[in-house]
């Protein structure tokens, strides 16, 4: 267990359905991040929250909405995707404003999500 | 752009050898990072090396860096099968404020077989 808790763990959506997934991190960490995992693809950091205020979105489609309602908490609301949208989502967190060679993030098991 | 890069893609060896992967990367870094995913699973971190080391050592693992040549390696001694998961380096880079970044690669496939 790294700390950080990911649900539901699995999710399969229509593409006209709306969900979302959720994050909690219970390190006191101040940052989250949402990554997107697809096979035989990087790592892709879609949205980076510092101290409950969003400070990077990295081209993300509009159908993918965040939100950070605290420090601890993480939600990524999903509405009318796409079948390439399926992959592992990501959660993790770490501490900012510590020495900045020593950052490391934590992350959560993933969601693995199935847009048919 | 993609930043690091594993090599090689897949690796697949027997218990009890060592298992190396090599990462290479673009730009000037803060620090680089190993971490181990387990198939289907989250993220873990391993190791972290600041680029004004060169060498740094924890239980099996022995990582490398060479910013010259902005290149690392990780290697795993004794490996076990439970070693068996994707190896990703992740390169650091911070230029002040909230800028901190990092870049993941697209991973090792590191087989160990009984």
């Amino acid at each position: 267990e790294t700390g950080v808790t990911q649900t539901p763990r699995h999710l399969v959506m229509g593409m006209t359905n709306k969900k979302s997934l959720k994050c909690e991190q219970h390190l006191g960490h101040n940052a989250m991040y949402w990554y997107k995992q697809s096979a035989k693809k990087p790592l892709e950091l879609m949205f980076v929250y510092n101290f409950k205020e969003q400070t990077e979105n990295n081209s993300v489609p509009s159908r993918f909405s965040p939100e950070c309602p605290n420090s601890s908490h993480l939600f990524l609301h999903l509405h009318t995707l796409q079948p390439e949208d399926s992959a592992l989502y990501l959660c993790a967190s770490s501490q900012r404003g510590g020495l900045a060679d020593q950052e490391t993030q934590y992350f959560g098991p993933g969601t693995r999500l199935l847009v048919l | 752009s993609q930043q690091g890069e594993e090599d090689p893609q897949a690796l697949s060896i027997q218990e009890g050898e060592n298992a190396t992967m090599n990462c290479s990367y673009k730009t000037s870094i803060n620090n680089l990072q190993w971490y181990r995913q387990n198939s289907g699973r989250g993220l873990v971190h391993l190791i972290l090396i600041r680029s004004n080391e060169r060498e740094k050592h924890s239980g099996r693992l022995r990582v490398t860096l060479d910013t010259s040549k902005k290149s690392s390696s990780l290697l795993i001694t004794a490996s076990r099968a439970a070693d068996t998961a994707s190896y990703f380096c992740a390169t650091a880079t911070y230029s002040g404020g909230s800028n901190y970044k990092l870049t993941f690669g697209k991973g090792t496939l590191l087989t160990v077989n009984p």
